[in-house]
């Protein structure tokens, strides 16, 4: 069946340095794809999106790239802020209509 | 345009009482999923209800658990004699019926402890 795996964490890092979090999907047909952020105590938000292979997701300087060749939506920033610090989903949609699949989440500590 | 509404945000249940979740959709949403976070863990599709239907439930446990989503109201998400593992947190999402492909809004999300 369909599935996301994501990088296990935590990924700890400094103030301004470069982030990736990595994710690959298994799937049939032609999925969306999805990155999600849940702050503390919080639900999920949505942080950006792609529909179709090349496309480019982004947001508050966050950036995915759907990649059908290599399965993958690796999430990256060039210069994370303290305020990023969060759990993040990487997760798929196989129609529409139909309920999104997630990974396991990656938790990212920022520190100054 | 109020976000999508979850109550109780917690709720602390004894082993064999019942939990009642509640999720009011965005408006104009009438697509509800049903999602549980166990800890370390990510979130694991429940189901996928319209304004009276159950859509699919392939996520739901067979025993104790039922979700409706009525015509008027809120969906309720059911847990009838709860056990320890159901300790969870449960989230709600809804989309539009014909809206930007697949994107679902999600709810604060209702924490449920049993003791």
């Amino acid at each position: 069946g369909d599935s996301v795996t994501q990088m296990e964490g935590p990924v700890t890092l400094s103030e301004e340095a470069f982030l990736t979090i990595n994710c690959t999907y298994t799937a049939t047909g032609y999925p969306s794809l999805f990155w999600y952020v849940q702050y503390p105590g919080e639900g999920l938000q949505l942080l950006l999106k792609a529909t179709k292979a090349d496309d480019k997701g982004s947001n508050k300087g966050f950036e995915a790239t759907y990649r059908k060749e290599t399965t993958s939506f690796h999430l990256e920033k060039g210069s994370v802020q303290v305020s990023d610090s969060a759990v993040y989903f990487c997760a798929l949609s196989p129609a529409a209509g139909t309920a999104l699949i997630f990974g396991k989440g990656t938790t990212l500590s920022v520190s100054s | 345009n109020a976000g999508v509404m979850q109550n109780p945000r917690h709720l602390v249940r004894r082993r064999g009482q019942e939990a009642r979740l509640r999720c009011s959709p965005m408006k104009g949403h009438s697509h509800v999923y049903w999602y549980r976070q166990l800890p370390e863990e990510g979130l694991k599709f429940m189901v996928y209800l319209q304004k009276e239907n159950i859509i699919d439930e392939s996520g739901m446990p067979k025993e104790r658990f039922s979700a409706e989503f009525p015509k008027e109201g809120p969906s309720i998400l059911r847990i009838q004699q709860v056990v320890r593992g159901d300790s969870a947190a449960y989230f709600c999402a809804s989309s539009l019926e014909f809206g930007a492909k697949d994107e679902q809004f999600f709810g604060p999300g209702t924490r449920l402890t049993v003791l």
